[in-house]
């Protein structure tokens, strides 16, 4: 079992609508949790980090965690055609530990 | 200010030759952290230094891999007597500390064997 799992999609949503993208991780240690960004061809740059239950939000997203679940997910709203890029979820597993174990990533298209 | 920056950024080598990739990671930035990028693959981590300690070497896939971290700044990721599997991007990553959050990636070297 991977200790970060993410819908590969594509996902597909018309702008101005929310996407949802969620990330399920395997170590109930973990103890916190990043979403990044890829456009195709760049390299990854952090949107948000969670390390509490329940929703952090920043403009136009959201991060949402729920430890008992073991389950993070990631919410933009009024997604725009510069939103469409890989979502990368990625976790940290123990206080301490620095590495990053990141998920597959899903990507995201959104449609003028 | 300058971010992280690789070189070179394309490689191409034959199978069985060794190879160096080189990061630079942001001034004064302590953490530094190597990763791997397959196609259609997460990023893999590898190997992380910080500051003066020992480095974390749990993720390298081999003993064909090796890097190192001179006067806590510039690092090399060498592999030794390549293979195709070893056809990926490495992506280098800094960050000011352990504690700090944000890892700040560079642009990555992509490295095939042919």
């Amino acid at each position: 079992q991977k200790e970060v799992e993410q819908n590969s999609g594509p996902l597909s949503v018309p702008e101005g609508a929310i996407a949802s993208l969620n990330c399920t991780y395997s170590d109930r240690g973990s103890q916190s949790f990043f979403w990044y960004r890829q456009y195709s061809g760049k390299s990854p740059e952090l949107i948000m980090f969670i390390y509490s239950n329940g929703d952090k939000e920043d403009g136009r997203f959201t991060a949402q965690l729920n430890k008992a679940s073991q389950y993070v997910s990631l919410l933009i709203r009024d997604s725009q055609p510069s939103d469409s890029a890989t979502y990368l979820c990625a976790v940290r597993l123990q206080t301490g530990a620095n590495n990053l174990f990141f998920g597959t990533g899903t990507r995201l298209t959104v449609i003028p | 200010g300058a971010g992280v920056s690789q070189s070179p950024s394309n490689k191409v080598t034959e199978k069985g030759k060794d190879v160096e990739l080189r990061c630079d990671p942001i001034s004064g930035h302590t953490a530094l952290y190597w990763y791997r990028q397959s196609l259609g693959q997460g990023l893999e981590f590898l190997i992380y230094f910080q500051g003066n300690s020992a480095p974390d070497k749990s993720g390298l896939p081999s003993d064909r891999f090796s890097a190192e971290r001179t006067g806590g700044s510039v690092s090399t990721l060498t592999i030794q007597r390549t293979q195709q599997e070893d056809s990926a991007v490495y992506l280098c990553a800094s960050s000011p500390g352990l504690s700090y959050n944000e890892q700040f990636f560079g642009p990555g070297t992509r490295l095939t064997v042919l």
